[in-house]
Protein backbone atom coordinates (compact mmCIF):
# COMPACT_ATOMS: atom_id res chain seq x y z
CA UNK A 1 0.00 0.00 0.00
CA UNK A 2 1.14 3.30 -0.67
CA UNK A 3 2.76 5.27 2.43
CA UNK A 4 4.34 8.37 3.16
CA UNK A 5 6.80 9.03 5.66
CA UNK A 6 7.76 11.73 7.87
CA UNK A 7 10.86 10.62 9.70
CA UNK A 8 11.32 13.49 12.61
CA UNK A 9 8.21 12.81 15.07
CA UNK A 10 10.21 15.92 16.92
CA UNK A 11 12.42 19.06 15.74
CA UNK A 12 13.76 21.77 18.03
CA UNK A 13 15.61 24.75 16.20
CA UNK A 14 16.54 28.00 17.09
CA UNK A 15 14.30 31.38 16.24
CA UNK A 16 15.95 32.64 12.82
CA UNK A 17 17.73 28.90 11.89
CA UNK A 18 16.81 27.50 9.15
CA UNK A 19 14.61 24.63 8.81
CA UNK A 20 14.12 21.53 6.73
CA UNK A 21 11.49 19.08 7.15
CA UNK A 22 12.06 15.43 5.54
CA UNK A 23 8.62 13.91 3.86
CA UNK A 24 8.80 10.43 1.63
CA UNK A 25 6.38 8.62 -0.48
CA UNK A 26 6.81 5.19 -0.91
CA UNK A 27 6.02 5.09 -4.73
CA UNK A 28 7.64 8.77 -5.86
CA UNK A 29 5.17 8.55 -8.71
CA UNK A 30 2.47 10.49 -7.65
CA UNK A 31 2.33 13.97 -8.94
CA UNK A 32 -0.35 15.59 -6.02
CA UNK A 33 2.05 16.32 -2.92
CA UNK A 34 1.23 18.80 -0.09
CA UNK A 35 2.19 20.13 3.06
CA UNK A 36 0.05 20.87 5.71
CA UNK A 37 0.24 22.80 8.88
CA UNK A 38 -1.58 22.19 12.07
CA UNK A 39 -1.30 24.56 15.58
CA UNK A 40 -2.54 22.70 19.05
CA UNK A 41 -6.72 22.38 18.73
CA UNK A 42 -7.26 23.31 15.41
CA UNK A 43 -7.66 22.17 12.23
CA UNK A 44 -5.25 21.50 9.17
CA UNK A 45 -4.11 24.66 7.33
CA UNK A 46 -2.52 24.21 3.63
CA UNK A 47 0.68 25.55 3.33
CA UNK A 48 1.76 24.70 -0.58
CA UNK A 49 1.43 22.04 -3.27
CA UNK A 50 2.70 20.72 -5.84
CA UNK A 51 0.59 19.20 -9.04
CA UNK A 52 3.29 19.72 -11.84
CA UNK A 53 6.00 22.03 -13.36
CA UNK A 54 8.67 23.57 -11.50
CA UNK A 55 9.66 21.19 -8.60
CA UNK A 56 10.27 24.35 -6.25
CA UNK A 57 7.16 25.59 -5.00
CA UNK A 58 6.61 28.57 -2.44
CA UNK A 59 3.86 28.68 -0.09
CA UNK A 60 2.67 30.75 2.70
CA UNK A 61 4.19 31.68 5.80
CA UNK A 62 7.69 31.81 3.78
CA UNK A 63 8.06 28.55 3.02
CA UNK A 64 8.89 26.37 0.19
CA UNK A 65 8.97 22.64 -0.56
CA UNK A 66 11.16 20.71 -3.03
CA UNK A 67 9.86 17.90 -5.20
CA UNK A 68 12.73 15.26 -5.96
CA UNK A 69 11.04 12.43 -7.98
CA UNK A 70 14.98 10.20 -7.83
CA UNK A 71 14.87 10.22 -3.71
CA UNK A 72 10.84 10.13 -4.05
CA UNK A 73 11.00 12.92 -1.69
CA UNK A 74 9.13 16.40 -1.05
CA UNK A 75 11.12 18.21 2.06
CA UNK A 76 9.81 21.41 3.94
CA UNK A 77 11.93 24.36 4.17
CA UNK A 78 11.91 27.73 5.92
CA UNK A 79 15.24 30.04 5.57
CA UNK A 80 14.28 31.50 9.26
CA UNK A 81 12.16 30.16 11.57
CA UNK A 82 10.30 32.26 13.89
CA UNK A 83 8.39 31.75 17.01
CA UNK A 84 4.76 31.21 15.86
CA UNK A 85 5.76 28.47 13.67
CA UNK A 86 5.47 25.82 16.37
CA UNK A 87 2.61 23.49 15.51
CA UNK A 88 2.85 19.94 13.82
CA UNK A 89 3.31 19.70 10.16
CA UNK A 90 2.04 16.99 7.66
CA UNK A 91 2.76 15.53 4.76
CA UNK A 92 0.13 14.11 2.33
CA UNK A 93 0.02 12.86 -0.92
CA UNK A 94 -2.65 12.33 -3.60
CA UNK A 95 -2.81 8.13 -4.22
CA UNK A 96 -1.22 7.23 -7.13
CA UNK A 97 -4.48 4.79 -8.50
CA UNK A 98 -7.06 7.49 -7.22
CA UNK A 99 -5.88 10.98 -6.86
CA UNK A 100 -9.01 12.16 -4.65
CA UNK A 101 -7.28 9.68 -2.27
CA UNK A 102 -5.02 11.15 0.17
CA UNK A 103 -2.26 9.79 2.07
CA UNK A 104 -0.87 11.64 5.34
CA UNK A 105 2.65 10.89 6.95
CA UNK A 106 2.07 10.80 10.91
CA UNK A 107 3.48 14.76 11.43
CA UNK A 108 6.62 16.55 12.71
CA UNK A 109 5.86 18.56 15.90
CA UNK A 110 8.64 21.66 15.40
CA UNK A 111 9.74 23.28 18.71
CA UNK A 112 11.30 26.66 18.13
CA UNK A 113 13.44 27.72 21.01
CA UNK A 114 13.85 31.34 21.86
CA UNK B 1 -18.23 31.52 2.88
CA UNK B 2 -18.07 29.04 5.58
CA UNK B 3 -16.43 26.18 3.75
CA UNK B 4 -16.31 23.21 6.02
CA UNK B 5 -18.56 22.93 9.20
CA UNK B 6 -18.80 20.73 11.93
CA UNK B 7 -20.75 19.83 14.48
CA UNK B 8 -20.23 19.36 17.70
CA UNK B 9 -17.10 20.72 18.85
CA UNK B 10 -16.75 18.38 21.65
CA UNK B 11 -18.50 14.98 22.82
CA UNK B 12 -18.19 12.27 25.49
CA UNK B 13 -20.15 9.28 25.52
CA UNK B 14 -20.11 6.29 27.13
CA UNK B 15 -19.57 2.84 25.73
CA UNK B 16 -22.76 1.72 23.74
CA UNK B 17 -23.83 5.38 22.82
CA UNK B 18 -24.72 6.48 19.28
CA UNK B 19 -24.28 9.67 17.82
CA UNK B 20 -23.96 11.50 14.26
CA UNK B 21 -20.89 14.13 13.44
CA UNK B 22 -22.43 16.67 11.22
CA UNK B 23 -20.45 18.01 8.25
CA UNK B 24 -21.59 20.25 5.95
CA UNK B 25 -19.57 21.89 2.77
CA UNK B 26 -21.02 24.89 1.20
CA UNK B 27 -18.16 25.25 -1.51
CA UNK B 28 -19.80 23.19 -4.04
CA UNK B 29 -17.13 20.22 -4.15
CA UNK B 30 -18.08 17.11 -4.99
CA UNK B 31 -15.29 14.78 -2.78
CA UNK B 32 -15.66 14.73 1.24
CA UNK B 33 -13.86 12.43 3.40
CA UNK B 34 -13.77 11.96 6.67
CA UNK B 35 -10.58 11.22 8.95
CA UNK B 36 -9.69 10.63 12.67
CA UNK B 37 -6.22 11.53 14.41
CA UNK B 38 -5.05 9.98 17.30
CA UNK B 39 -2.92 11.31 20.04
CA UNK B 40 0.23 12.19 18.50
CA UNK B 41 -0.78 10.29 15.36
CA UNK B 42 -1.41 11.45 11.88
CA UNK B 43 -4.67 11.27 10.04
CA UNK B 44 -6.17 8.36 9.19
CA UNK B 45 -9.12 7.97 6.81
CA UNK B 46 -12.28 6.33 7.49
CA UNK B 47 -14.34 7.08 4.87
CA UNK B 48 -14.91 8.94 1.52
CA UNK B 49 -17.34 9.94 -1.07
CA UNK B 50 -16.99 10.88 -4.49
CA UNK B 51 -20.54 12.88 -5.03
CA UNK B 52 -24.31 12.29 -3.85
CA UNK B 53 -25.44 8.57 -3.49
CA UNK B 54 -21.84 7.50 -3.59
CA UNK B 55 -19.45 6.15 -0.93
CA UNK B 56 -16.23 4.49 0.05
CA UNK B 57 -14.56 3.02 3.08
CA UNK B 58 -10.82 4.51 3.97
CA UNK B 59 -8.52 2.65 5.91
CA UNK B 60 -10.22 2.29 9.28
CA UNK B 61 -14.00 2.19 8.48
CA UNK B 62 -14.97 -0.88 11.03
CA UNK B 63 -17.60 0.67 13.28
CA UNK B 64 -18.79 3.51 11.33
CA UNK B 65 -20.59 4.65 8.94
CA UNK B 66 -21.48 7.06 6.47
CA UNK B 67 -24.21 8.41 3.65
CA UNK B 68 -24.38 11.22 1.45
CA UNK B 69 -27.67 12.58 0.37
CA UNK B 70 -26.74 15.88 -0.88
CA UNK B 71 -23.49 17.62 -2.22
CA UNK B 72 -23.42 19.88 1.12
CA UNK B 73 -23.72 17.05 3.82
CA UNK B 74 -21.34 13.88 5.00
CA UNK B 75 -22.46 13.00 8.16
CA UNK B 76 -20.47 10.33 10.06
CA UNK B 77 -22.46 7.48 12.53
CA UNK B 78 -20.99 6.00 15.58
CA UNK B 79 -23.55 3.34 16.19
CA UNK B 80 -22.17 1.36 19.14
CA UNK B 81 -19.16 3.61 20.86
CA UNK B 82 -16.37 2.09 22.29
CA UNK B 83 -12.85 3.89 24.10
CA UNK B 84 -10.88 2.77 20.53
CA UNK B 85 -13.15 5.32 19.21
CA UNK B 86 -11.93 8.43 21.01
CA UNK B 87 -10.01 10.85 18.22
CA UNK B 88 -10.69 13.92 17.10
CA UNK B 89 -12.54 13.40 13.75
CA UNK B 90 -11.78 15.88 10.88
CA UNK B 91 -14.08 16.10 7.83
CA UNK B 92 -12.90 17.48 4.59
CA UNK B 93 -13.23 18.42 1.12
CA UNK B 94 -11.39 18.34 -2.16
CA UNK B 95 -12.41 19.69 -5.63
CA UNK B 96 -11.38 17.28 -8.49
CA UNK B 97 -9.02 18.47 -9.85
CA UNK B 98 -6.16 20.93 -11.03
CA UNK B 99 -6.24 24.06 -8.66
CA UNK B 100 -9.33 22.89 -6.88
CA UNK B 101 -7.25 19.27 -5.98
CA UNK B 102 -6.20 20.18 -2.12
CA UNK B 103 -8.39 19.77 0.76
CA UNK B 104 -10.05 21.64 3.06
CA UNK B 105 -10.55 20.99 6.50
CA UNK B 106 -13.07 21.64 8.85
CA UNK B 107 -12.12 22.74 12.37
CA UNK B 108 -13.06 18.96 14.18
CA UNK B 109 -14.85 17.53 16.23
CA UNK B 110 -13.20 15.46 19.74
CA UNK B 111 -14.95 13.07 20.97
CA UNK B 112 -14.19 11.30 24.15
CA UNK B 113 -15.97 7.72 24.83
CA UNK B 114 -15.91 6.55 28.32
Amino acid sequence: AQSVTQPDIHITVSEGASLELRCNDSYGATPYLFWYVQSPGQGLQLLLKYFSGDTLVQGIKGFEAEFKRSQSSFNLRKPSVHWSDAAEYFCAVGATYNFNKFYFGSGTKLNVKP
Amino acid sequence: NAGVTQTPKFRILKIGQSMTLQCTQDMNHNYMYWYRQDPGMGLKLIYYSVGAGITDKGEVPNGYNVSRSTTEDFPLRLELAAPSQTSVYFCAISGSGGADYEQYFGPGTRLTVT
